[in-house]
């Protein structure tokens, strides 16, 4: 199985702020990841898929990098609407496994 | 706009049985590649089953294979999981989500959830 492994567990950060966050596989994945929110209470919401593509409706401030082992959510002036949890999912193969997510907490 | 509404969840003892339903609207439900994601609480997501569109393919985490059984009624736009021999660890909010489709071809990616069902695992 693929593990996946995000980092740091949380970051605070400010309305404005540039925030990085990465996600490490087990073994090489090419571009088969995704990065999800997700905010108390409710339902995971995709974000980007195959690594750098932008879902729909998702603002241009949340970019996405990396291929094969190590990759990158990047959200750029921090909105407050962005405090949440992320998770990072391989779809290389299955199991389809999710990283541990990294809370972005408000400092 | 694609919806998913999830059904069935509640309280059971260990040993228990429980039959989760997922119906969706919104979208030509058979197209589409089908999964079941949990969280238990206060930790994060765990993949749990995929079924194809018209139920040729399934997948399950080891967690839960053999005990666990996916299935779908692409005449009622619904998708089911039944889940057996229930323990402490199934314990969760278990979501139901649509796989994205591309060019004829499946992106085992999640882009449309249902709000979740609750499943208390205790006696």
């Amino acid at each position: 199985d693929i593990q996946m492994t995000q980092s740091p567990s949380s970051v605070s950060a400010s309305v404005g702020d540039r925030v990085t966050i990465s996600c490490r596989a087990t073994q090489g994945i090419s571009s088969w990841l995704a990065w999800y929110q997700q905010k108390p209470g409710k339902a995971p919401k995709l974000l980007i898929y195959t690594a750098s593509t932008l879902q729909s409706g998702v603002p241009s401030r949340f970019s996405g990098s990396g291929s094969g082992t190590d990759f990158t959510l990047t959200i750029s002036n921090l909105q407050p609407e962005d405090f949440a949890t992320y998770y990072c999912q391989q779809a290389n193969s299955f199991p389809l496994t999710f990283g541990g997510g990294t809370k972005v907490e408000i400092k | 706009e694609a919806q998913l509404l999830e059904s069935g969840g509640g309280l059971v003892q260990p040993g228990g049985s429980l039959r989760l339903s997922c119906v969706d609207s919104g979208f030509t439900f058979s197209s589409y590649a089908m999964s079941w994601v949990r969280q238990a609480p206060g930790k994060g997501l765990e993949w749990v089953s995929t079924i194809s569109g018209y139920g040729s393919s399934i997948y399950y985490a080891d967690s839960v294979r053999g005990r666990f059984t996916i299935s779908r009624d692409n005449s009622k736009n619904t998708m089911y999981l039944q889940m057996n021999s229930l323990r402490g660890e199934d314990t969760a909010i278990y979501y139901c989500a649509k796989v994205i489709l591309r060019q004829g071809s499946y992106y085992y990616y999640m882009d449309v959830w249902g709000k979740g069902t609750t499943v208390t695992v205790s006696s």
